[in-house]
């Protein structure tokens, strides 16, 4: 299985654009990045999944590079509801199962 | 709009007891799961099933046991609770894989078990 690489933390001001970094450098063809997150010790929550082209929903964009060796998960307006521990992960295209790192600790700050 | 529903959501025990965290899911979802999330760490997958009367094991499935008699309950069992189980266990459902969804893994609200 491919693994992802995160920053333990990072803060981010209310009102801006939160952009956070994930590197799978070891990726395969087949794998997909997703992001999901988890706020208060709730159970985690999809955010957004993609394969090599940007993605954009109601909650987030994912900008994947060209080489598929990193991505970034961009929450345009951080709201201090988005509060939470982020995480990356890489899943292959017909496997249920998601593994799951440590994450990033994003605090938005007033 | 239930979703995924685990019980108890608190629960103590002395160690050597049983017991059963119970998770139930309302929307036909072929694959459940169970994971523990130690304090400060990513979530660990204990067990999993493709579907009824089908389970399997994930990294840490030494001291539980699970079944599938049907698609809605996927039970985790803890044989002889042991202070090391002493965690937060989340239930987590999703579609059957395929083109026309996003594999969305659906979570509960966490059973949160401590063993003396």
């Amino acid at each position: 299985d491919a693994k992802t690489t995160q920053p333990p933390s990072m803060d981010c001001a209310e009102g801006r654009a939160a952009n956070l970094p994930c590197n799978h450098s070891t990726i395969s063809g087949n794998e997909y990045v997703y992001w999901y997150r988890q706020i208060h010790s709730q159970g985690p929550q999809y955010i957004i999944h993609g394969l090599k082209n940007n993605e954009t929903n109601e909650m987030a964009s994912l900008i994947i590079t060209e080489d598929r060796k990193s991505s970034t998960l961009i929450l345009p307006h951080a709201t201090l509801r988005d509060t939470a521990v982020y995480y990356c992960i890489v899943r292959v295209a017909n496997d249920y199962k998601l593994s799951f790192g440590a994450g990033t600790t994003v605090t938005v700050r007033a | 709009n239930a979703g995924v529903t685990q019980t108890p959501k608190f629960q103590v025990l002395k160690t050597g007891q049983s017991m059963t965290l119970q998770c139930a899911q309302d929307m036909n979802h072929e694959y459940m799961s169970w994971y523990r999330q130690d304090p400060g760490m990513g979530l660990r997958l204990i067990h999993y099933s493709v579907g009824a009367g089908i389970t399997d094991q994930g990294e840490v499935p030494n001291g539980y046991n699970v079944s599938r008699s049907t698609t809605e309950d996927f039970p985790l069992r803890l044989l002889s609770a042991a202070p090391s189980q002493t965690s937060v266990y989340f239930c987590a459902s999703s579609y059957e894989l395929g083109q026309t969804n996003t594999g969305e893994l659906f979570f509960g609200e966490g059973s949160r078990l401590t063993v003396l």
